[in-house]
């Protein structure tokens, strides 16, 4: 069974760009988390998608956005690019959550 | 108070040692709990899932004490692989999302 999948790897934007993020979730999971990892720190929620509709957002500010698609695939969309949004970007899926969530490997992005 | 967390470590032991972390949450309704690993630049792995009656998985025994709000990992026989980070990770009841502690750092040395 394929776990999740990201991508690209890595990513590297100029400030004031726009980067997007993939991806899949494993097959028949429903629910896509996004998280940002800065180096050093702890993993912040982004954002939940569920059955295709966004459920819950983490406190980021608007420039942060995304969508999930019909086959359960999402997108993570960053405008405006800021230094600081050099990161780890994960996302996990999950069925019901009781069971556990599972990581893709995560994209780097770097702004310069 | 922040909803889950951590002591940071590092926690630096000897090979063979027995280890304990522990991890405090605030909400009361939170329902269900994990530890996840994290080994360096790389994506959580889950470790093991936390039952009100507490679970055993090999070397790793997983305690939950919902009247004080804690969870705890115990790591028996470290070995240098178990060198990570753990993340405490708890879902409140009704939010379905989960919410991370920022890890503890183990260290097992020869």
């Amino acid at each position: 069974e394929a776990g999740v999948t990201q991508s690209p790897t890595h990513l590297i934007k100029t400030r004031g760009q726009q980067a997007t993020l993939r991806c899949s979730p494993i097959s028949g999971h429903t629910s896509v988390y996004w998280y940002q990892q800065a180096l050093g720190l702890g993993l912040q929620f982004l954002l939940w998608y569920d059955e295709g509709e966004e459920r819950n957002r983490g406190n980021f500010p608007p420039r942060f956005s995304g969508r999930q698609f019909p086959n359960y695939s999402s997108e993570l969309n960053v405008n405006a690019l800021e230094l600081e949004d050099s990161a780890l970007y994960l996302c996990a899926s999950s069925l019901t959550g009781v069971d556990g969530y599972t990581f893709g490997s995560g994209t780097r992005l770097t702004v310069v | 108070r922040k909803e889950v967390e951590q002591d940071p470590g590092p926690f630096n032991v000897p090979e063979g040692a027995t280890v304990a972390f522990n991890c405090t949450y605030s909400n009361s309704a939170s329902q269900s709990f994990f530890w996840y690993r994290q080994d360096c630049r790389k994506e959580p792995k889950l470790l093991m899932s936390v039952y009100s009656s507490g679970n055993e998985d090999g070397r790793f025994t997983a305690q939950l004490n919902r009247a004080s709000q804690y969870i705890s990992l115990l790591i028996r026989d470290s070995k240098l692989s178990d060198s990570a980070t753990y993340l405490c990770v708890v879902t409140a009841s009704g939010s379905y999302i989960p919410t991370f502690g920022r890890g503890t750092s183990l260290i097992v040395h020869p």
